[in-house]
């Protein structure tokens, strides 16, 4: 099994529904991310959190919300979807002693 | 903020040839990844080296820290090779931001 699990792997929803993607991870790790990717652009950062009681907004955090339930996991929530985040959505999580992190499979979000 | 830039952006290749892809950054890191998408966009962590050399079958990797840069060495390719290879940096005092990406070199290994 995955030691960073993402749900949905795949999703088509429509403009204007709300979306949560979700995250567990069994690394024991406390830091937690999502990121975006979209073509030829790389990974952008979103939200991070460093423990249940702690979220910080990333580079590009509109229109996002966040939710860390447990240790173990991070949900990431649109709101009201639009067409221009569509896009491949990464959770990752990091360690304390080091900067490496570990990334999810990735969930593909189509919005119409 | 830090700015990653990776060459080439593109690179296609015959099976077996031998390859080396760039990573420069324009400040100072703590730590530096190199990670593999392949076709079913998965990211695999191939090295994480802040500095010095490591090496994985066919792979290896050198961070020369002090002159912000890294490389990232392909022997014998194989088709398997294919996909998107991508620098993350992360700054001191960075940690908690996570890693800063650079926009990638598409491989592609022809058979």
């Amino acid at each position: 099994d995955a030691d960073v699990t993402q749900t949905p792997r795949n999703r088509i929803t429509k403009t204007g529904k709300r979306i949560m993607l979700e995250c567990s991870q069994t690394k024991g790790h406390d830091r937690m991310y999502w990121y975006r990717q979209d073509p030829g652009l790389g990974l952008r950062l979103i939200y991070y959190s460093f423990d249940v009681k702690d979220i910080n907004k990333g580079e590009i955090s509109d229109g996002y919300s966040v939710s860390r339930q447990a240790q173990a996991k991070f949900s990431l929530s649109l709101e009201s979807a639009i067409p221009n985040q569509t896009a491949l959505y990464f959770c990752a999580t990091g360690g304390d002693n080091t900067g490496e992190l570990f990334f999810g499979e990735g969930s593909r979000l189509t919005v119409l | 903020g830090i700015q990653v830039e990776q060459s080439p952006p593109d690179l296609i290749l015959q099976e077996g040839a031998n390859s080396t892809l760039r990573c420069n950054f324009s400040d100072s890191v703590n730590n530096l990844q190199w990670f593999h998408q392949n076709p079913w966009g998965q990211l695999i962590n191939l090295f994480y080296i802040p500095s010095g050399t490591k090496q994985n079958g066919r792979l290896s990797a050198t961070t020369v820290a002090t002159e912000r840069y890294s490389l990232l060495y392909i022997s014998s390719s194989q088709t398997t090779d294919s996909g998107v290879y991508f620098c993350a940096v992360e700054v001191p005092g960075g940690g908690a931001d996570g890693l800063t990406f650079g926009k990638g070199t598409h491989l592609i290994i022809q058979p």
